[in-house]
């Protein structure tokens, strides 16, 4: 079974400080993804990669950097952290195949005080 | 950018009964994924079916997809306590998935 492990599942940040948010796979998988999910609005693509260091910009990328040095690990970095950061952030790798399915991980609940 | 809508938004029946869902959507698509999520938990994939079929099955779950409705639906037969659950419906176009808001489907026992 694939398996997507983000590092923390509850995260507690001040303003203003530098967070990141760490993600690994373990199926060779090509793609890698980063969404936060917000009540009422579904799944929003912050940044996604289809290989080691290519990234490109989702739907909602200011306030967020990510890297991809290794195949298996994907980090999301939050610049300087402001509360309206505070959110569930998904993370999900995929193979570059068409037609195939996005694998998640647990999520990471942070909220930014 | 949103482009699955699932109606209805939240929808509650009794342990035993079927529950269907539906996604509608705007562009072309290449296929179009369901998706459940657990309270707290990460989403877990599904079914998947592709803009050439119309019907697919797994165990009890059918998925239906009218492409010239631009539209979905998702039935569970003979529900169970453990299908509550959020459940969304994902269109891919271009490599990458766009997400509904999703329906939150509770079973009574």
């Amino acid at each position: 079974d694939v398996k997507v492990t983000q590092s923390s599942r509850y995260l507690v940040k001040r303003t203003g400080e530098k967070v990141f948010l760490e993600c690994v796979q373990d199926m060779d998988h090509e793609n890698m993804f980063w969404y936060r999910q917000d009540p009422g609005l579904g799944l929003r693509l912050i940044y996604f990669s289809y290989d080691v260091k290519m990234k490109e910009k989702g739907d909602i990328p200011e306030g967020y950097s990510v890297s991809r040095e290794k195949k298996e690990r994907f980090s999301l970095i939050l610049e300087s952290a402001s509360t309206n950061q505070t959110s569930m952030y998904l993370c999900a790798s995929s193979r570059t195949d068409s037609n195939q399915p996005q694998h998640f991980g647990d999520g990471t609940r942070l909220s930014i005080l | 950018s949103q482009q699955g809508e699932e109606d209805p938004q939240a929808l509650s029946i009794q342990e035993g009964e079927n529950a269907t869902m539906n996604c509608s959507y705007k562009t072309s698509i290449n296929n179009l994924q369901w998706y459940r999520q657990n309270s707290g938990r990460g989403l877990v994939h599904l079914i998947l079916i592709r803009s050439n079929e119309r019907e697919k099955h797994s165990g009890r779950l059918r998925v239906t997809l009218d492409t010239s409705k631009k539209s979905s639906s998702l039935l569970i037969t003979a529900s169970r306590a453990a299908d509550t659950a959020s459940y969304f419906c994902a269109t891919e176009g271009n490599y990458q998935l766009i997400w509904g808001a999703g329906t939150k489907l509770i079973i009574k026992p």
